[in-house]
């Protein structure tokens, strides 16, 4: 596709139900980024990718979440046992190679 | 891990002013310094960015100066126009000669207001 896809862009699920999100990069990006935006607050980095290799997850607030990017293209970031606090935009982006990045349209997550 | 700092939280100009937005940083290591818009509902866009081994960069209306000895950068917007009403991010991160870079990090945000 012409820029980064997300899907869901809307999921609303119950508090203790695992979600699962959906990122494909724009074709050929080698670099892959998850970042978790509040309203009003500037993205968070979570987490990113080269190729397939997670390069750094420091980003991650707990062992609830957790990033996948099997074969260097879609990435799923996954959050079990969802909590209230978990409710947020998140963003996928992608970068040729650490130049430009390119942000998706995110992913609102509602934990009710 | 890098810390960055963005002032004003919001700043309101008349249109034709300009606008000064301003971000310091505390990792030494980092060298790439990108300013992202974002209009209400839309996601962040680049609208200019800076590496450590220049000063200064101009695109049109908009230059980014960064100072690596006290470790800030700011964006300055001059001939303000409605457009330009947006939230303004800066971003820090470390970017390898051999390619690829780390996770940036965000300042809060600068929303910038362009009275007619």
């Amino acid at each position: 596709g012409a820029g980064v896809s997300q899907s869901p862009r809307y999921k609303v699920t119950k508090r203790g139900q695992d979600v699962a999100l959906r990122c494909d990069p724009i074709s050929g990006h080698v670099s892959l980024y998850w970042y978790r935006q509040a309203l009003g607050q500037g993205p968070e980095f979570l987490t990113y990718f080269n190729y397939e290799a997670q390069q750094d997850k420091s980003g991650l607030p707990n062992d609830r979440f957790s990033a996948e990017r099997p074969e260097g293209s879609i990435s799923t970031l996954t959050i079990q046992r969802t909590e209230q606090r978990d409710s947020a935009m998140y963003r996928c982006a992608s970068s040729p190679r650490g130049n430009t990045i390119y942000f998706g349209e995110g992913s609102w997550l509602t934990v009710v | 891990g890098e810390n960055v700092e963005q002032h004003p939280s919001t700043l309101s100009v008349q249109e034709g002013d300009s606008a000064v937005i301003k971000c310091t940083y505390s990792d030494s290591a980092s060298n790439y310094f990108p300013w992202y818009k974002q209009e209400l509902g839309k996601r962040p866009q680049l609208i200019i960015d800076i590496r450590s081994n220049v000063g200064e960069k101009k695109d049109q209306r908009i230059a980014v100066t960064l100072n690596k000895t006290a470790k800030h950068f700011s964006l300055h917007i001059t001939e303000t126009q409605p457009e330009d009403s947006a939230v303004y991010f800066c971003a820090a991160s470390i970017m390898y000669s051999g390619g690829g870079a780390d996770g940036l990090t965000f300042g809060k945000g600068t929303h910038l207001i362009i009275q007619p």
